[in-house]
């Protein structure tokens, strides 16, 4: 099956630092979603991408849907201690094919 | 703004009851799935259900899964008979028609003892 690879795996930063993470794929998608997850909750929508080369902002978020469309990137800037959880990327391959394909998390840790 | 909800937020089980999760998506929304996360995992896909019908299922979602939207409001998740492995967290999740993005619930963690 199609499998997504995040990395890092987990990140220790303190705060005010920008953050940088990635997922990879063997295969295409159409559309990449990023997600973040606290303890205990469901994932949280952030960002949406469509298109390859794609570069999208929501407030101090920023992802890239990579031009080969097997990679996705997202960016936090001047990291604030509700930054701290778990981020998901999320594959979708076709419209219609509707289920998300989720990647193994990157785990954000704020060092005070 | 409208969200997902779920209930309950925590249901115990002993291994070959019966269980019922339950949902209720956004209210406009068309498209309604399940997923579930397993402890320290990443979440994974069970069903999609569209128009009253399974669109979608993955290998996980064997004979002993059923969902059903038995209202406008309500959508849910029954295990017939639960074994422990599935024990996880369950999400449901919902969309608008013609967009990609699913929104989450806050999910059920069902242990099964």
């Amino acid at each position: 099956g199609q499998q997504l690879n995040q990395s890092p795996q987990s990140m220790f930063i303190q705060e005010g630092e920008d953050v940088s993470m990635n997922c990879t794929s063997s295969s295409i998608f159409n559309t990449w979603l990023w997600y973040k997850q606290d303890p205990g909750e469901g994932p949280v929508l952030l960002i949406a991408l469509y298109k390859a080369g794609e570069l999208t902002s929501n407030g101090r978020l920023t992802a890239q849907f990579g031009i080969t469309r097997k990679d996705s990137f997202l960016n936090i800037s001047a990291s604030i201690p509700s930054d701290v959880g778990i981020y998901f990327c999320a594959g979708l391959t076709t419209f219609g094919n509707e289920k998300l394909t989720f990647g193994t998390g990157t785990r954000l840790t704020i060092i005070p | 703004e409208p969200e997902v909800t779920q209930t309950p937020s925590h249901q115990v089980t002993q291994m070959g009851q019966e269980v019922i999760l339950r949902c209720v998506p956004i209210s406009n929304h068309l498209y309604f799935y399940w997923y579930r996360q397993i402890l320290g995992q990443k979440v994974e896909f069970l069903v999609s259900f569209y128009n009253n019908e399974i669109s979608e299922k993955s290998e996980i979602f064997d004979d002993q899964f059923s969902v059903e939207r038995p209202d406008g409001s309500n959508f849910t998740l029954k295990i017939r008979s639960t074994k422990l492995e599935d024990s996880a967290m369950y999400f449901c999740a919902s969309k608008p028609g013609q967009t990609y993005e699913q929104y989450f619930g806050p999910g059920t963690r069902l242990t099964v003892t």
